[in-house]
C-alpha cells in the first residue's frame, strides 16, 4: 500500500501566520492528492483536491501544490477558524490512504 | 441538497457482526464512488472500503475478508457489513461520496456512527 507521511505532526502558530504542511507519498501518486480539514467532533471537510484545486466554498487563503511524491498545503494568513487537524489522502491506488494528520494549534 | 446519514452503530462483543447503513439524498448512490472511512478514538482517519460506480469494491488490508461494502439502489443506501469484529475496529465510521473529478476526492460526508467492540 502507498504510505502517506505528513510533517509536522503538530504545529503551533499565531493568527496571521503563514503555515505550510507537507505530505510525502511512499511512491508516486501523480496529482491524486487531496487535503481535508477536521475539527473536533465533526466530519472531515474537503479543502483541496487534485493537489492544487480549491474545493468550492473553501477560503482562498488555502492553497496546495506538488506532484509525484511531495505535496504541500499552505495557509497564507491563519484565521481563528483554521485551528484544526489537516489530513492528506492519496486516491491514486484503489486502496486509498490518509496521512497521520497535522494538528494545528494556537500559539 | 446532498445529505448522507449513517446509522447502525452499536456496542458489540468481539467476534460479533454489525451492519452500518448510509442513507443518501440529493444524488444517486449508484452513479458515484462511495466509501467508508473510520476514526478510532483520538486517532487519525483510516480509509476502510470503497464501491465504484460499476460495482467493483476495494478494502483496506485491515478489514479485507471481514467487511463487505454494498449498496441498494432502490433505497439509495450504502451499507457496510462488518463480521468477526475486533476491539481495534472500535471507531466512528463515516460514509462519504467521491467527487466525479478524476482524483475522486471525498466531497460529502455523513456525521458518523460509533461502533464499539468490547466484551
Amino acid at each position: 500500500d502507498i504510505q502517506m507521511t505528513q510533517s509536522p505532526s503538530s504545529l503551533s502558530a499565531s493568527i496571521g501566520d503563514r503555515v505550510t504542511i507537507t505530505c510525502r507519498a511512499s511512491q508516486s501518486v501523480a496529482g491524486f492528492l487531496n487535503w481535508y480539514q477536521q475539527k473536533p467532533g465533526t466530519a472531515p471537510k474537503l479543502l483541496i483536491y487534485s493537489a492544487s484545486n480549491l474545493q468550492s466554498g473553501a477560503p482562498s487563503r488555502f492553497s496546495g501544490s506538488g506532484s509525484g511524491t511531495d505535496f504541500t498545503l499552505t495557509i497564507s494568513s491563519l484565521q481563528p477558524e483554521d485551528f484544526a487537524t489537516y489530513y492528506c489522502q492519496q486516491s491514486y491506488s484503489s486502496r486509498y490512504t490518509f496521512g497521520q494528520g497535522t494538528k494545528l494549534e494556537i500559539k | 441538497e446532498v445529505q448522507l446519514v449513517e446509522s447502525g452503530g452499536a456496542l458489540v462483543r468481539p467476534g460479533g457482526s454489525l451492519r452500518l447503513s448510509c442513507a443518501a439524498s440529493g444524488f444517486t448512490v449508484s452513479m458515484y464512488y462511495m466509501t467508508w472511512v473510520r476514526q478510532a478514538p483520538g486517532k487519525g482517519l483510516e480509509w476502510v472500503s470503497i464501491i465504484f460506480a460499476g460495482g467493483t469494491t476495494s478494502y483496506a488490508h485491515s478489514v479485507e475478508g471481514r467487511f463487505t461494502i454494498s449498496r441498494d439502489n432502490s433505497k439509495n443506501t450504502l451499507y457496510l457489513q462488518m463480521n468477526s469484529l475486533r476491539p481495534e475496529d472500535t471507531a466512528v465510521y463515516y460514509c462519504a461520496r467521491a467527487h466525479t473529478v478524476v482524483t475522486r476526492p471525498f466531497d460529502y460526508w455523513g456525521q458518523g456512527t460509533l461502533v464499539t467492540v468490547s466484551s
